[in-house]
Order: structure tokens, then C-alpha cells, then sequence
């Protein structure tokens, strides 16, 4: 069965902080997989997104990894800002399909205090 | 957000009642899609539209729901009659293709059923 698994479910950090998020999945086939940030009444706002040859992406204070062998990724935040607040979901693309191919991950919800 | 409206942002509702959820998408896209949100079940695909197409409704709950696209900028999400069970956050998103389908989420309609 076609899941992504994340963890921890919730994270609370000191601003200024570095944190990462963990990711695992059992998709197949793989096509790419993505990291989304979602603010508290907002819908998700695409961070990284690497294909299985990709094995680290940045996006500023963002960096994703991704090792295909063991199905694992993670999501580094460095510095850790208040509007690092959100949820952070993992999202894995099937490879060979269009709409119905994304495989969402429940989330990890970030708090980051002051 | 960028490039998709969706009206209304909140909707409360009682048991048995229809609701009517609405998509704006700017254009330049030529996938839409619909999701539903819980806590429980996380994002959820619902229907996806290819070319204002419905291509898999497979992951619409039952039949009371439709959905409709009559053109490439409009389209709705119908709940007929409305239970408390469908409660939830719904998502409107776009995607233009491309190598890696990336999607583009709306704000949301959050729906309450009581």
C-alpha cells in the first residue's frame, strides 16, 4: 500500500533553533517528492521538490534531503523564524500518473516560540 | 494562494442542506483539482479535472457529492444533502503540468455541518 509516513507529529523549538522533520514512504513507483508549508488558515505552498536523482534541495533556510535507497527524506529548517509556524507535509508524486498520483503525508505541526 | 479563489472562505451549515463550494482558477493551468482537509485523514483527493474534464472522481465519498467545471475558470464542489461527517477544510488547486505536475493551492473553504 502506497503510504508516507511523518513524524515527529508536533514540534516545538526556541526561535533561532534548527529542527528536522522526518519522512518515510513506501510508494512505487517513485516519481518525485515535495515538501509543502502550510499556514494556519492557508492552503500549502510548495517548498522543495526532488526527483529520485535529486538527493538534497535547498530553498533558503529550507533544505530537503532525500535518499531513495531507504525511502527516507527529511526537511532541515536552520535558524528557526516565528513564521516558521506551520505545517509541514511530505508529499509523494507516482510516477506515470497526472492528478491522482500525489501521496500526502499527514504533517508535522512546527511551533516555533520566542 | 497564488492563483486560485475560492469562495466562500467559511461556511456553517445545518445537517441536510446543500452547500455549494466555489474554484476561480486564474488561467494558464490545465488541471483542477479538489481536496478535502481533517485532521483525522489529512489531504484528500476528491476529483480532478483535465481540460475542464472530470478525469477520476474516485475519491469523491459518495453521491452526495458533484462536481462540475463548465470552463476553464470556474467550478464547483456540491454537497447534497450536507451531514456533520463532512465537516472539514476543502481545497481548490491547479496545476499548468510540466516535469514535475506541481500544484497550486487556494485558501480554502472551511465548512462546518451541525
Amino acid at each position: 500500500k502506497n503510504q508516507v509516513e511523518q513524524s515527529p507529529q508536533s514540534l516545538i523549538i526556541l526561535e533561532g533553533k534548527n529542527c528536522t522533520l522526518q519522512c518515510n514512504y513506501t510508494v512505487s513507483p517513485f516519481s518525485n517528492l515535495r515538501w509543502y508549508k502550510q499556514d494556519t488558515g492557508r492552503g500549502p505552498v510548495s517548498l522543495t521538490i526532488m526527483t529520485f536523482s535529486e538527493n538534497t534541495k535547498s530553498n533558503g533556510r529550507y533544505t530537503a534531503t532525500l535518499d531513495a535507497d531507504t525511502k527516507q527524506s527529511s526537511l532541515h529548517i536552520t535558524a528557526s523564524q516565528l513564521s516558521d509556524s506551520a505545517s509541514y507535509i511530505c508529499v509523494v508524486n507516482l510516477e506515470g500518473q497526472a492528478g491522482t498520483a500525489l501521496i500526502f503525508g499527514k504533517g508535522t505541526t512546527l511551533s516555533v516560540s520566542s | 494562494d497564488a492563483g486560485v479563489i475560492q469562495s466562500p472562505r467559511h461556511e456553517v451549515t445545518e445537517m441536510g442542506q446543500e452547500v455549494t463550494l466555489r474554484c476561480k482558477p486564474i488561467s494558464g493551468h490545465n488541471s483542477l483539482f479538489w481536496y478535502r482537509q481533517t485532521m483525522m485523514r489529512g489531504l484528500e483527493l476528491l476529483i480532478y479535472f483535465n481540460n475542464n474534464v472530470p478525469i477520476d472522481d474516485s475519491g469523491m465519498p459518495e453521491d452526495r457529492f458533484s462536481a462540475k467545471m463548465p470552463n476553464a475558470s470556474f467550478s464547483t464542489l456540491k454537497i447534497q444533502p450536507s451531514e456533520p461527517r463532512d465537516s472539514a477544510v476543502y481545497f481548490c488547486a491547479i496545476s499548468s503540468g510540466g516535469p514535475y505536475n506541481e500544484q497550486f493551492f487556494g485558501p480554502g473553504t472551511r465548512l462546518t455541518v451541525l
